[in-house]
């Protein structure tokens, strides 16, 4: 079993749909929880980045922690065309990028 | 201009060749990191730098060097090309804020085949 387990997509939605994108992870000492958005053929880039347990939003976007249950979730609101890209989650146990995993990434696709 | 940058963006080399992928940042940043990515394994750590003069290893390390002479540069060769090692690879870097890391800056990527 991987560490970091990420529904490859794709996941396609309309415009204005909230959308959910999801991982599961084994390693219980996960503390830092981070989800990167990527464009095609591009580097990926920090979307949103939370410690610990719960919530945290930003705009139309809100990232979730339930680690009872080692589940991060990203929920996007009112998605527009511009969010079709891949969505990478990624976890640590300490501060330290060396340490970071990732899972494989979701693609989604919002189309108007 | 400000960032960070890969040189070449594409490149195709034969089995056996060495092959330097080149990273440039220009904030100064502390830490630097090499990244392959692969369908089927998403993001994997080669290689990662604390400061110039220090590296160590990552997740997938093996047929890989690093050096980092300059906090600004991070350059991978690949000593002696495989086929497995055709990939994506993405240079990135951060800056820690006291105990937290804060976030990690990708260049564009460097798609490298290797024939």
């Amino acid at each position: 079993q991987k560490e970091v387990e990420q529904d490859p997509g794709p996941l396609s939605v309309p415009e204005g749909a909230i959308v959910s994108l999801n991982c599961t992870y084994s390693n219980s000492a996960f503390q830092y929880f981070m989800w990167y958005r990527q464009y095609s053929r591009k580097g990926p880039e920090l979307l949103m980045y939370t410690y610990s347990s719960g919530n945290k939003e930003d705009g139309r976007f809100t990232a979730q922690v339930d680690k009872s249950s080692k589940y991060i979730s990203l929920f996007i609101r009112d998605s527009q065309p511009s969010d079709s890209a891949t969505y990478l989650c990624a976890m640590s146990a300490d501060s330290g990028y060396s340490t970071l995993t990732f899972g494989k990434g979701t693609m989604l696709l919002v189309s108007p | 201009d400000a960032g960070i940058t890969q040189s070449p963006r594409y490149k195709i080399t034969e089995t056996g060749r060495q092959v330097t992928l080149m990273c440039h940042q220009t904030w100064s940043h502390s830490y630097m990191f090499w990244y392959r990515q692969d369908l089927g394994h998403g993001l994997r750590l080669i290689y990662y730098s604390a400061a110039a003069d220090i590296t160590d290893k990552g997740e997938v390390p093996d047929g890989y060097v690093v050096s980092r002479s300059k906090t600004e540069n991070f350059p991978l060769t690949l000593e002696s090309a495989t086929r497995s090692q055709t990939s994506v690879y993405f240079c990135a870097s951060s800056e820690p804020q006291g105990s937290m890391n804060t976030e990690a800056f990708f260049g564009q990527g460097t798609r490298l085949t290797v024939v």
